[in-house]
């Protein structure tokens, strides 16, 4: 079974300019989760999102992060613009939806962004 | 902002012996979840306890949970070089599946 897939896995940006990061979950999970970890920190959640929906973005800063899930599939997370202390990891992760099927989530390796 | 904090922050041992890492967390928690974190890699998830459970073990772990005293450790028997990694705990509260992590323990395990 393939893992929680995501592109790119470094990049390299200057600050004020846009960056956009992908995250395909793993096949049937319905949840879709993006963390921004800091170096030295746990992972903080970003977004969730059930299918297309995203549930819980009170994290997300919103004037300069958006995302989106549009098919409930794959999921785009994007900074625009981005400024220096947006340099972190981005995670994404996914697991099985509802209620009793469990908290564990799947993650992906990540994308370690830098912005100078 | 985070949930849990872990202690110690970093632990170095010799391979083979056993590793503790603590994790304290602030509110009521329905699940207490362990992941590891090797560098350049994303977490891998280890073990998952209920917040009605006390005690769990998966191969060389073995995880207690003290609801009481809001704090669980995480144990590591005989420890490997394939060990070294930073390990985070993460909790999760009813009715809301929202991960919330702690700052992690750096453990490196010598050769």
């Amino acid at each position: 079974e393939a893992g929680v897939v995501q592109s790119p896995r470094y990049k390299i940006i200057e600050k004020k300019q846009p960056v956009a990061f992908w995250c395909n979950p793993i096949s049937g999970h319905n949840t879709l989760y993006w963390y921004r970890q800091n170096l030295g920190q746990g992972p903080e959640l970003l977004i969730r999102y059930e299918n297309e929906e995203a549930v819980d973005d009170s994290q997300l800063p919103k004037d300069r992060f958006s995302a989106e899930r549009l098919k409930g599939v794959d999921s785009t997370l994007k900074i625009q613009p981005a400024e220096l202390g947006d340099s972190a990891v981005y995670l994404c992760a996914s697991s099985p939806s509802g209620w009793g099927a469990g908290h564990e989530q799947y993650f992906g390796p990540g994308t370690r962004l830098t912005v100078t | 902002s985070q949930q849990g904090e872990e202690d110690p922050q970093a632990l170095s041992i010799q391979e083979g012996e056993n590793a503790t890492m603590n994790c304290s967390y602030k509110t009521s928690i329905n699940n207490l979840q362990w992941y590891r974190q090797n560098s350049g890699r994303g977490l891998v998830h280890l073990i998952l306890i209920r917040s009605n459970e006390r005690e769990k073990h998966s191969g060389r772990l073995r995880v207690t949970l003290d609801t009481s005293k809001k704090s669980s450790s995480l144990l590591i028997t005989a420890s490997r070089a394939a060990d070294t990694a930073s390990y985070f705990c993460a909790t999760d509260r009813f009715g809301n599946e929202k991960l919330t992590f702690g700052t992690g323990t750096r453990l490196t395990i010598i050769p």
